[in-house]
């Protein structure tokens, strides 16, 4: 099993510029997350989604969207890239929503 | 909403020092509290929980007791291993949430 996949791992954009992170578990897991890390702020997570077909506002969601694809994928969007969107992107994802989570290794977007 | 506090870092230590992380929180109910650990360029992973007070999480040698008078849950390693070297992160789950609160995670550096 590869667990969590994120891709790309890396990436630069421009201020503007749209792109789309994406999450994939092969764990049959029904809840999907994904967190942002910046320096000295621990995680903030962005969205949820506790089953497929659902999906909520985390505690910083603005400039963001969420798309849960089926069981396994789950992508975040950024429409308009802008500079405090530069940070370490993780997703996550559990069994059901009171299970342990289980961590992909991180997309590190730059925006210029 | 819940909140957690970590000591700051980084802590240095020799290798075979003792290790002690303090983690104390607020959080509303009985939560259950996880130490995840972010090894250099990977996601988080669990690394101990406890679900209820007094309960002893252990894990790789790690060690964490769930102290409901304290609200504490300090992470505490005998004698420490250069590849113990990364950021710890404590989280608390509260009981009416499924989502945990991470705090800054705390870096610790093992030399030789």
């Amino acid at each position: 099993n590869a667990g969590v996949t994120q891709t790309p791992k890396f990436q630069v954009l421009k201020t503007g510029q749209s792109m789309t992170l994406q999450c994939a578990q092969d764990m049959n897991h029904n809840s999907m997350y994904w967190y942002r890390q910046d320096p000295g702020m621990g995680l903030r997570l962005i969205y949820y989604s506790a089953s497929e077909g659902t999906t909520d506002k985390g505690e910083v969601p603005n400039g963001y969207n969420v798309s849960r694809l089926n069981k396994r994928e789950f992508s975040l969007r950024l429409e308009s890239a802008a500079p405090s969107q530069t940070s370490v992107y993780f997703c996550a994802s559990s069994p059901t929503d009171q299970e342990t989570q289980y961590f992909g290794p991180g997309t590190r977007l730059l925006v210029l | 909403g819940d909140s957690v506090t970590q000591m700051e870092g980084p802590v240095t230590l020799s290798e075979e020092a003792f290790l002690t992380i303090n983690c104390t929180y607020t959080a509303t109910g009985y939560p259950s509290l996880f130490w995840y650990v972010q090894y250099p360029g990977e996601g988080l992973q669990l690394l101990l929980k406890a679900t209820k007070a007094d309960d002893k999480g252990s894990n790789k040698g790690f060690e964490a007791t769930y102290r409901k008078e304290t609200t504490s849950f300090h992470l505490e390693k005998g004698s420490v291993q250069v590849s113990d070297s990364a950021v710890y992160f404590c989280a608390p789950r509260s009981g009416g949430s499924y989502i945990p609160t991470f705090g800054r995670g705390t870096s610790l550096i093992v030399h030789p």
